[in-house]
């Protein structure tokens, strides 16, 4: 069963404009962490943001922020005022425990390809 | 002072040979980990390495074999190639803590692109 679930396979947005990004996940275990990460065109893995799901607050780093909303099971990226340099895939992940502590997994979404019009 | 480094970048050979890809960290980190990302952009775990031991062994074939021979590399060996390995195969390396309440970001290698021919 698919455990994280980007909808959005691609998206326009015009330069400036605020965009979000949306993830959903499906786990029943209490103690988890969601990921955003960027790749651009280059190839590289860029970390941009972390929610634990034991936080209080919604993380926010720059201008990236994640509405999380835990009773929905969605974690949305949101990027203000977007750049050219946006441009790239973004990846939801889910990091979930296999068995007992020592024992995990990252899970990640099919991604959602974001190009910046200017 | 790169975090993860992997080499090569790009790896061009014929079906049947054996290949290797290494991975190093010099962050300090105590789990290592090698994904594969296909031509759809799809991001599978493979293996990882936590202090020298296999903690995660996905239902990759078993051509695959991880090589840890310390903390900061872990290198992916591959035997037999098939044109089905033609993909990009990222190391990551991430630190965990002791409580599960918080998790660390893994970081991510540039890339290894391996072409089956």
């Amino acid at each position: 069963a698919q455990k994280i679930t980007q909808t959005q396979p691609g998206m326009f947005v015009q330069e400036k404009e605020a965009v979000t990004l949306d993830c959903t996940y499906d786990t029943s275990d209490p103690s988890y962490g969601l990921f955003w990460y960027k790749q651009p065109s280059s190839g590289e893995m860029i970390f941009l943001i972390y929610q634990g799901s034991y936080d209080q607050q919604n993380a926010t780093e720059g201008r990236y922020s994640l509405n999380f909303q835990k009773a929905r099971k969605s974690a949305n990226l949101v990027i203000s005022a977007s750049q050219l340099g946006d441009s790239a895939m973004y990846f939801c992940a889910m990091r979930e425990a296999l068995t007992g502590d020592s024992n995990y997994q990252l899970i990640w979404g099919a991604g959602t390809k974001l190009i910046i019009k200017p | 002072d790169t975090a993860v480094s992997q080499t090569p970048k790009y790896l061009v050979t014929q079906m049947g040979n054996d290949k290797s890809i290494k991975c190093e960290q010099n962050l300090g980190h105590d789990t290592m980990y090698w994904y594969k990302q296909d031509s759809k952009k799809f991001l599978k775990i493979m293996f990882s390495y936590n202090n020298k031991e296999l903690i995660i062994n996905e239902t990759v074939p078993n051509r695959f074999s991880p090589k840890s021979p310390d903390k900061a590399h872990l290198n992916l060996h591959i035997n037999s190639l098939e044109l089905g390995d033609s993909a990009v195969y990222f190391c990551a390396s991430s630190q965990e803590v002791p409580a599960r309440r918080t998790y660390n970001e893994q970081f991510f290698g540039p890339g290894t692109r391996l072409t089956v021919l």
